[in-house]
């Protein structure tokens, strides 16, 4: 699976969008770009994935570049509860049975 | 979503002893979990991968009869630590995989914290 290079950390305002980007250079034609987060002591909790064209649901939004070298994760109104080790992971097509590798993940705080 | 259990949350042990962490998976079946060891400060690694009715693949550095993984069931998945040390304290997780249908997710469990006396 291609790496992934994410900030180590980030600071974001209640209320306002929290963008998160990724760079992953190195993904191949038939990965996808999965995000998940952990929230402090906790399990990680998937968020979204993306093949090519952006995508959006309830929690967030994933745009990723028309290379699709980088993506970016939008939280459109980070509340304080989005406070999390942000993970963008890229692997083989869903569905796949394989494991998730992590890398250290962007700390978001969302800053009230 | 599918929702993923561990038990216990959290558990303290003198070093020396077992201990057992169970993973099940509540709404749906799982042919394959995972179990991850998390070390403060740290990302998730995986450990091991548990495949029911058959052998877990361990990772490289993983001792199997440390870390004894046992999927005897669609449903459930256990882990026990054997003769635990300091070392080992760590946080637990697992995640599984729904057998059927198109699952486009991993699902994780909400972790167990081990810490060895």
């Amino acid at each position: 699976d291609a790496k992934t290079t994410q900030p180590p950390s980030m600071d974001c305002a209640e209320g306002r969008a929290a963008n998160l980007p990724c760079n992953h250079s190195t993904i191949s034609g038939n990965e996808y770009v999965y995000w998940y987060r952990q929230i402090h002591s906790q399990g990680p909790q998937y968020i979204i994935h993306g093949l090519k064209n952006n995508e959006t649901n309830e929690m967030a939004s994933l745009i990723i570049t028309e290379d699709r070298k980088s993506s970016t994760l939008i939280l459109p109104h980070a509340t304080l509860r989005d406070t999390a080790v942000y993970y963008c992971i890229v692997r083989v097509a869903p569905g796949s049975q394989g494991n998730l590798i992590f890398g250290k993940g962007t700390k978001l705080s969302v800053k009230p | 979503g599918a929702v993923v259990s561990q038990h216990p949350s959290w558990v303290i042990c003198k070093s020396g002893t077992s201990v057992k962490i169970e993973c099940r998976s509540l709404d749906f079946q799982a042919t394959t979990m995972f179990w991850y060891r998390q070390f403060p400060k740290q990302s998730l690694m995986l450990m091991a991968t548990s495949n029911e009715g058959s052998k877990a693949t361990y990772e490289q550095g993983v001792e199997k009869d440390k870390f004894l993984i046992n999927h005897a069931s669609l449903t459930l998945s256990t882990l026990t630590v054997t003769s635990a040390h300091p070392e080992d304290s760590s946080f637990y997780i697992c995640s599984a995989y729904p057998s059927s249908g198109s699952a486009n997710e991993q699902f994780f469990g909400p972790g167990t914290r081990l810490t060895v006396l």
